[in-house]
């Protein structure tokens, strides 16, 4: 199947500070989502892009769906506590035929904030 | 702000047995998913539902799993005789009908295979 590569795996940052965290693909993609996970909980949606080049924010995360279509990076600005969490990329790549709209998963970035 | 809501949160089942996971969906959503995600690995697509019928499944979505929508909302996953490897966290999305690839996820059930 298609594989979605998240980077960094994990970050280990000071409350106050901006990350970034991207995923890239061999494959040209449909969208983007953005995901955050908590322990033991399920994905809840931070952002979706639909076009390439596009750059969405939403508060204090900001996103953008590479030009190439192939990549997308998530950046969360002024870090909180409550930052902290895994954040998934997912998207379906453009050849997977089809209209049920399956998302593809990366891997994930665990964000740890430390106050 | 509605919610897909899942039951039971916690499932402890022995090898062998079949289990049913139920997923209540956001009552104007058109697209329902399964996915799986094993301990500390990413999130894997089973199942998609539309329609009353599947439209699409994964390799992991073998015969020993199937899904259906009895009554217009619970929206069910069976996993007919349970495997060790069956483990996981199962979690339901759906979606609204239209050109969007925004999937709304339950908060999982973690199924426990011994």
């Amino acid at each position: 199947g298609q594989q979605l590569n998240q980077s960094p795996q994990s970050m280990f940052i000071q409350e106050g500070e901006d990350v970034s965290m991207n995923c890239t693909s061999s494959s040209i993609f449909n969208t983007w989502l953005w995901y955050k996970q908590d322990p033991g909980e399920g994905p809840v949606l931070l952002i979706a892009l639909y076009k390439a080049g596009e750059l969405t924010s939403n508060g204090r995360l900001t996103a953008q769906f590479g030009i190439t279509r192939k990549d997308s990076f998530l950046n969360i600005s002024a870090s909180i506590p409550s930052d902290v969490g895994i954040y998934f990329c997912a998207g379906q790549p453009l050849n997977s035929g089809g209209s049920n709209y399956k998302l593809t998963f990366g891997k994930g970035t665990l964000l740890t904030v430390n106050p | 702000e509605p919610e897909v809501t899942q039951t039971p949160s916690h499932q402890v089942t022995q090898m062998g047995q079949e289990v049913i996971l139920r997923c209540v969906p956001i009552s104007n959503h058109l697209y329902f998913y399964w996915y799986r995600q094993i301990l500390g690995q990413k999130v894997e697509f089973l199942v998609s539902f539309y329609n009353n019928e599947i439209s699409e499944k994964s390799e992991i979505f073998d015969d020993q799993f199937s899904v259906e929508r009895p009554d217009g909302s619970n929206f069910t996953l069976k996993i007919r005789s349970t495997k060790l490897e069956d483990s996981a966290m199962y979690f339901c999305a759906t979606k609204t009908g239209g050109y969007s690839y925004e999937q709304y996820f339950g908060p999982g059930t973690r199924l426990t295979v011994t």
